[in-house]
Order: C-alpha cells, then sequence, then structure tokens
C-alpha cells in the first residue's frame, strides 16, 4: 500500500522568507513523487515531480523539492515566499505497480505581508 | 484551450435524486479519474478508466455508477443521492503509458445535497 504525510495543517511565513512545506511518503516499490497546489474553488495545479535522476527537483513558480531516500521524504521549498503562495499544497505518491495517485491530507501556506 | 473540463460546475438537488458530472480531456491521455474532496480537503480516489476500461474501483457505494464512452470522456452518475454526498468531484486524466503519471485536473464540481 502506497500512503503520505503531510505532519503540519498549517504553515505560516513571513514574505520574503524562506518556506517549507513537508512531506513523508510510504511505498513497496519505487516512488514517483508529486506536489500539486490548490488555490480556493479551483482544481490542483500540478508543481513538480520525482520520477528518477537529481534528488533536488525544480517546477513551476520557483518551488523545488528535495527527495530524501533514507528519511522517505519529499520536502517542498521555496527560496522566498510571496503573498501570492498563500493556498493548500498536497504531496502525492504512486509506485510503479499502482495506477493512481494518493494524496496527502494537505497543508495551508499562508504568507503574511 | 481548457485541458481537463467538467460540468457543471455546481450541483444543487434533494435527497434521493439523481444527477449525472460530466468530464472530458482533450489532452490525448489514456487513463481518466475521479477523485472525491470532501469538507476537511481530503482527496480520495473513486474510479479509473485506462483506455475505456475501469482499472480502479475504490470503496465506493453502487449508488455511483462512472461511465467512459471513449478514452476522451468520463462521466459519473449518482443514484439516491445522500447528504454525505456532498462534496467536490475532481475529474482528472494522465498519460500512464509511457508517462510518469502525474495528473491534470479539472476545475470541480461542487455537489450540494439538501
Amino acid at each position: 500500500a502506497q500512503s503520505v504525510a503531510q505532519p503540519e495543517d498549517q504553515v505560516n511565513v513571513a514574505e520574503g522568507n524562506p518556506l517549507t512545506v513537508k512531506c513523508t511518503y510510504s511505498v513497496s516499490g519505487n516512488p514517483y513523487l508529486f506536489w500539486y497546489v490548490q488555490y480556493p474553488n479551483r482544481g490542483l495545479q500540478f508543481l513538480l515531480k520525482y520520477i528518477t535522476g537529481d534528488n533536488l527537483v525544480k517546477g513551476s513558480y520557483g518551488f523545488e523539492a528535495e527527495f530524501n531516500k533514507s528519511q522517505t521524504s519529499f520536502h517542498l521549498k521555496k527560496p522566498s515566499a510571496l503573498v501570492s503562495d498563500s493556498a493548500l499544497y498536497f504531496c502525492a505518491v504512486r509506485d510503479t505497480g499502482r495506477r493512481a495517485l494518493t494524496f496527502g491530507s494537505g497543508t495551508r501556506l499562508q504568507v503574511q505581508p | 484551450d481548457t485541458a481537463v473540463s467538467q460540468t457543471p460546475k455546481y450541483l444543487v438537488t434533494q435527497m434521493g435524486n439523481d444527477k449525472s458530472i460530466k468530464c472530458e480531456q482533450n489532452l490525448g491521455h489514456d487513463t481518466m479519474y475521479w477523485y472525491k474532496q470532501d469538507s476537511k480537503k481530503f482527496l480520495k480516489i473513486m474510479f479509473s478508466y485506462n483506455n475505456k476500461e475501469l482499472i480502479i474501483n475504490e470503496t465506493v457505494p453502487n449508488r455511483f455508477s462512472p461511465k467512459s464512452p471513449d478514452k476522451a470522456h468520463l462521466n459519473l452518475h449518482i443514484n439516491s443521492l445522500e447528504l454525505g454526498d456532498s462534496a467536490v468531484y475532481f475529474c482528472a486524466s494522465s498519460q500512464l503509458g509511457g508517462g510518469s503519471g502525474e495528473l491534470f485536473f479539472g476545475e470541480g464540481s461542487r455537489l450540494t445535497v439538501l
């Protein structure tokens, strides 16, 4: 079975500061890992993914994520937060044998001006 | 051009009624999904079709019936609606064959059962 944990319901950060949104996963095979963002009353938008290769992956809007196999983590990061980054962020995982993504519970990011 | 479009965006209906939500994707993907997002924002897979074949059917009441007339369309019909069916239903598509399987989502259909 595959699962994802996002331990923080909410993350607060001041504009201009770095941000981190945490994610840990559990899969039986090799993981495919994803981050999505959801703005109010909208669908989920794909930010970035890790399939294989370099542990640091870069995505849309200046976001990046670091894959750590030993810690089974895939934390989302951004060097300098913007107020417009305030949204709900979902981590998701798929192992190679499964044909759907399993999502975490979501983390609300609040960036204060 | 909207990649994954679903209609209607809002449905408000009475308990016991039947309703349908339609979804279309123009990305040429081979797989389509229905996810349910509850009031706490949890997202749960309901169904998936790959090239018109049902490949995922999670523990969902049989009042919910998906139909895929072709690989670009996946509809969801719900019979005898209950209060607990109130949620936002998201359609998504992905390319599983030869792809990494990231999902592309529609804007959601908010169902309110009174």
